[in-house]
């Protein structure tokens, strides 16, 4: 089974900053298969990144997703205030058919 | 308007059972797969269980063979039966769905299940 390791833990940062969240796979995966998630307080997770690249409904272009492989990453050009949240990566996995999420990276206001 | 909304979460004393609903509208329910997914109090989150539109069904190994997950797509509902509880399943169980088995397109508001005496 896959492991999802996301890094930093915690990310400090003021508004206007980049945010740049890490997630590495014990295995290779499928860029198809690699999604993020936005959760803020007492909220569900939104989805916000697809097939490692690929927004979804409604995600403002300042979120962006690359890698392949076993390292992804989500960036966050520009921090807004509604951005501090956070964010966990998740993969599907065909075998076995399990689903995977990563740790977490907090992004909170520095 | 995708709406998700759970019900059936509650106080449960450890060995028991619950069972969780999930009410969907505003998408076709049939075509979609459906899973529920868990947070523990101030952890991360946690895979629980799928169920394919044909209805195949997957889980965790941490709940297999305890949780089953099911759907009545003539209803529009996702359901989770939920046995033998531990201390350790005390959690938020979310509803989620998607066009695709890769990920999760929507999610419910959560229903908290706490499993103490």
């Amino acid at each position: 089974e896959i492991v999802l390791t996301q890094s930093p833990g915690t990310l400090s940062l003021s508004p206007g900053e980049r945010a740049t969240l890490s997630c590495r796979a014990s295995q290779s995966v499928s860029s198809s298969y690699l999604a993020w998630y936005q959760q803020k307080p007492g909220q569900a997770p939104r989805l916000l990144i697809y097939g490692a690249s690929s927004r979804a409904t409604g995600i403002p272009d300042r979120f962006s997703g690359s890698g392949s492989g076993t390292d992804f990453t989500l960036t966050i050009s520009r921090l807004e205030p509604e951005d501090f949240a956070v964010y966990y990566c998740q993969q599907y996995g065909s075998s076995p058919r399990v689903v995977t999420f990563g740790g977490g990276t907090k992004v909170d206001i520095k | 308007e995708v709406q998700l909304v759970e019900s059936g979460g509650g106080l449960v004393q450890p060995g028991g059972s619950l069972r969780l609903s999930c009410a969907a509208s505003g998408f076709t329910f049939s075509d979609h797969y459906m899973d529920w997914v868990r947070q523990a109090p101030g952890k991360g989150l946690e895979w629980v269980s799928m169920v394919y539109s044909g209805g195949s069904t997957y889980y965790a190994d941490s709940v297999k063979g305890r949780f089953t997950i099911s759907r009545d797509n003539s209803k529009n509902t996702l359901y989770l039966e939920m046995n033998s509880l531990r201390a350790e399943d005390t959690a938020v169980y979310y509803c989620a769905g998607g066009v695709t088995r890769y990920y999760f397109d929507f999610w419910g508001q959560g229903t908290l299940v706490t499993v103490s005496s």
